[in-house]
């Protein structure tokens, strides 16, 4: 069964902190590896696709990385603008691409 | 381009009563997948067709839930009847070629 585990469940910083969301990931063969942001009340906005191990993406002051085990998402000199849950979902090969979403990182960022 | 449009955004209702959520998806958008999220966890399948048919439905509780999507295009989440444990966030989304999906704003549903 695929698994999904994001870490930390909540993280707060200061405006211009760096820092990185962690994804870790159990599946038998990765499609795809995806990045979404969730603002309040809102349904998730797709970021970023990884597809393997070694690949980077950038947006902003985003940018994904993968490994063959987790994926970052690190974060340079965030704004309070910045401040949304983070998802990480993956999808498998061989069977029915349905993604398997992680519980997210909710992160605020101060003024 | 539109994006993924749900509605209604809010419903309350009392327990034992009906319930349906309207999607239209992305045009051109072949997959459309209906997704529960409750507070503070992360979307969790119910429902997901490739055009017409619904392929995976394993995850759907048949006893209450039902789903349709007509001629392929807009697709329709209905509960009957609805129970307390029901409230949560419905999401639609779609993709094309099975590729990162696209999210509505999402159907929020007390039952009370």
């Amino acid at each position: 069964e695929d698994q999904v585990t994001q870490s930390p469940e909540a993280l707060r910083l200061q405006e211009g902190e760096s820092s990185s969301l962690n994804c870790s990931y159990t599946v038998s063969g990765l499609r795809g590896l995806f990045w979404y942001r969730q603002d309040p009340g809102k349904g998730p906005e797709f970021l970023f696709t990884l597809y393997s191990a070694g690949e980077e993406k950038e947006k902003e002051r985003l940018k994904a990385t993968l490994t063959k085990k987790e994926s970052f998402l690190h974060i340079t000199a965030p704004k309070p603008e910045d401040s949304a849950t983070y998802l990480c979902a993956v999808q498998a090969t061989g069977g029915s691409y349905i993604p398997t979403f992680g519980r997210g990182t909710s992160l605020i960022v101060h003024p | 381009e539109a994006g993924v449009v749900q509605s209604p955004r809010y419903k309350i209702i009392e327990k034992k009563q009906p319930v349906a959520f309207w999607c239209n998806p992305i045009s051109g958008h072949n997959t459309l997948y209906w997704y529960l999220q409750n507070l503070g966890q992360g979307p969790e399948l119910l429902i997901r067709y490739e055009n017409e048919e619904a392929v995976d439905d394993s995850q759907l509780p048949k006893d209450r839930f039902s789903a349709e999507r007509l001629k392929g295009v807009d697709s329709t989440l209905k509960i009957q009847p609805a129970e307390l444990g029901d409230s949560a966030v419905y999401l639609c989304a779609s993709s094309q070629d099975r590729g990162e999906l696209f999210f509505g704003e999402g159907s929020r549903l007390t039952v009370l």
